[in-house]
């Protein structure tokens, strides 16, 4: 089973919808938890991190289950700039680099 | 405020010959990623720094790869011989202090990357 996974998509959905996607992790040991975007051709940048309680920001919340070990992004009124790869990231904490899953690739239509 | 700062953007060359990466991280980061992304293995860390000392090159591919860190402002990754099946995008990251306890928040800022192509 791979460290981290993903649904890569496309996920196509209308402007102004809400789209959510999950993200699996294998390592009970997982401390913390990142969503990170990175658009096309560009280098990934941090979107949010995951709280143990869920925590939003604006139109995107983030919820991690650690039962089920997965961590979640909910986006609301999508807007086209919203198009990209997002990507979970995953760390054991402490010194250590992060794992990042292969991205879920979502597409807002006009 | 500088970002990470890779070198160079692009690269071209022959199989055999011999690559550097560089890059510059965030002045004050204690810590540097290096990464290498294809579209088949997503995001892969090779290895990382922590106070200029390598702390993890397990997934550094083979001995054809090696990366250094003189000083706390530049690293580079080499590869000699290079080989097609390189190519990829590596991308550079730092940040400071992981250990921030369980719920680390400190991202990691990532250099444009490097696209390397090995004809």
């Amino acid at each position: 089973r791979k460290e981290v996974e993903q649904d890569p998509g496309p996920f196509n959905v209308p402007e102004g919808a809400t789209v959510a996607f999950n993200c699996t992790y294998s390592n009970s040991a997982s401390q913390s938890f990142f969503w990170y975007r990175q658009d096309c051709r560009k280098e990934p940048k941090l979107l949010m991190s995951v709280y143990s309680s869920g925590n939003e920001d604006g139109r995107f919340t983030a919820q991690l289950n650690r039962a089920s070990q997965y961590i979640s992004l909910l986006i609301r009124d999508s807007k086209l700039s919203d198009s990209a790869t997002y990507l979970c990231v995953v760390t054991r904490g402490g010194a250590d680099g992060l794992t990042f899953g292969k991205g879920t690739h979502l597409i807002i239509q006009p | 405020d500088a970002g990470v700062i890779q070198s160079p953007r692009h690269e071209v060359t022959e199989m055999g010959q011999e690559v550097t990466l560089r890059c510059k991280p965030i002045s004050g980061h204690d810590y540097l990623f290096w990464y290498r992304q294809t579209m088949m293995r997503g995001l892969e860390l090779l290895i990382y720094f922590n106070n200029n000392v390598p702390i993890d090159d397990s997934g550094m591919p083979e001995d054809r790869f090696s990366a250094k860190m003189p000083n706390a402002s530049f690293s580079t990754l080499k590869i000699q011989p290079s080989e097609p099946r390189d190519s990829a995008v590596y991308f550079c990251a730092s940040s400071s202090d992981l250990r921030t306890g369980p719920y680390s928040n400190q991202p990691q800022h990532f250099g444009d990357g490097t696209r390397l192509s090995i004809l």
